[in-house]
């Protein structure tokens, strides 16, 4: 079965420094997103990406976050001057044209030390 | 925007025991989900169910659009089924959607 993949899974970082997490969505799917899971709560939606542009983003999708799609495969979440309140498990998802299921991956873990 | 509700948001099973999960939602959707978190946090999607039911091994999901809930039923518990289940909800904006999480159901199958 097709699968989301997400690299790091687990990443530590400083306060004030830039992260850049990273998603091969599945190869076919058309829009993607990224998702926010501080521990403990429910999981958030961030943005969503069509087209090569964002198609919607949140009010927590200020301008410390910024996504990119550099190539035909890759899909990044940068986080600049990163907070301690950033941390949380971020999830990159994709889906097919149409309402149709989303596949989520696995997450990566950040957090701000 | 749709909100989500989940109940309960925290049941305890003696495996072996039966349980029903509801998830009830303010507006109509084409699309609905239900997921597993595991304890090291990945999301395992366990039915894509906008409306009818389907069966899956010991899980079964109904969604009733109409009535606007959804129900997960688990048989059999096991104490691997242990997590938190979550049901979310398609939203769209323009010709885009994005899925709405409810709070989640914490469940803990003791042996």
């Amino acid at each position: 079965e097709p699968e989301v993949t997400q690299t790091p899974s687990h990443q530590v970082t400083q306060m004030g420094q830039e992260v850049i997490l990273r998603c091969v969505p599945i190869s076919n799917h058309l829009y993607f997103y990224w998702y926010r899971q501080i521990l403990g709560q429910k999981v958030e939606f961030l943005v969503s990406f069509y087209n090569n542009e964002i198609s919607e983003k949140s009010e927590i999708f200020d301008d410390q976050f910024s996504v990119e799609r550099p190539d035909g495969s890759n899909f990044t979440l940068k986080i600049r001057s990163t907070k301690l309140e950033d941390s949380a498990m971020y999830f990159c998802a994709s889906s097919g044209d149409g309402s149709v299921s989303y596949t989520f991956g696995s997450g990566t873990r950040l957090t701000v030390v | 925007g749709i909100q989500v509700e989940q109940s309960p948001p925290d049941l305890i099973l003696q495996e072996g025991a039966n349980s029903t999960l509801r998830c009830n939602f303010s507006d109509s959707v084409n699309n609905l989900q239900w997921f597993h978190q595991n304890p090291w946090g990945q999301l395992i999607n366990l039915f894509y169910i906008p409306s009818g039911t389907k069966q899956n091994g010991r899980l079964s999901a109904t969604t009733v659009a109409t009535e606007r809930y959804s129900l997960l039923y688990i048989s059999s518990s096991q104490t691997t089924d242990s997590g938190v289940y979550f049901c979310a909800v398609e939203q769209f904006s323009g010709n885009t959607g994005k899925l709405i999480f409810g709070q989640g159901t914490t469940l803990q199958v003791k042996p």
